[in-house]
């Protein structure tokens, strides 16, 4: 069973817009939320990270929202560019170990 | 330049046949973990590494098997046991982060 939910599957926005994906998580061990970007025919890079103590962390125009009360968490990215079409995977571990990802987000921005 | 090298970047199998991909990373890390990527589906673990001559089943081994003689060395091999090997097969090394290859696509002829 998946462990992290990631939703929307896809989504559009037009350029200099927000795009938001939001992820949930049912494992109160989890300790380490990172956000990976993926291009095509490429591996996942690390885009951003979060840990549970930190309600928000921003890095350029990426932020992650961390609700832990909720067990959600979220990524957004502000005055979104074309570049910044791609996939996006949540993911969550503990003891710095296996990574457990979403199903991804594919993201199109219209220039 | 620091990295993982996945190679080959695509790769046919025939029915009944083992194929084997390769992994090497120049980042001194101990852990090293095997992906698979079907579209829509995520990443999902075949197999992970914490330290050489010692590895570990992830959650879709079946299938699949492994080594890891040298630190920086962690080929996958596909067998024949494995029925639905059509895929994107990436290896990733490291903790928090886990740094990734650029993926090897498997397909069958």
């Amino acid at each position: 069973q998946q462990q992290v939910k990631q939703s929307p599957q896809s989504l559009i926005v037009q350029k200099g817009g927000i795009s938001i994906i939001n992820c949930a998580y049912e494992n109160t061990a989890f300790d380490y939320f990172p956000w990976y970007q993926q291009f095509p025919g490429k591996g996942p890079a690390l885009l951003i990270a979060i840990r549970p103590d930190v309600s928000e962390k921003k890095e350029g125009r990426f932020t992650i929202s961390f609700n832990k009360s909720a067990k959600q968490f979220s990524l957004h990215i502000m005055d979104s560019q074309p570049g910044d079409s791609a996939t996006y995977f949540c993911a969550a571990s503990f003891n710095d170990y296996k990574l457990s990802f979403g199903a991804g987000t594919t993201v199109t921005v219209r220039a | 330049d620091g990295g993982i090298t996945q190679s080959p970047k695509y790769l046919f199998r025939k029915e009944g046949q083992n194929v084997t991909l390769s992994c090497e990373q120049n980042l001194n890390h101990d852990a090293m973990y095997w992906y698979r990527q079907d579209p829509g589906q995520g990443l999902r673990l075949i197999y992970y590494s914490q330290i050489v001559n010692d590895f570990q089943k992830g959650d879709i081994a079946e299938g699949y098997s492994v080594s890891r003689e040298k630190k920086e060395s962690f080929p996958l091999t596909v067998t024949s046991a494995q029925k639905n090997p059509t895929a994107f097969y990436l290896c990733a090394s490291g903790r928090q982060p886990q740094h990734f290859g650029d993926g090897t696509r498997l397909s069958i002829l």
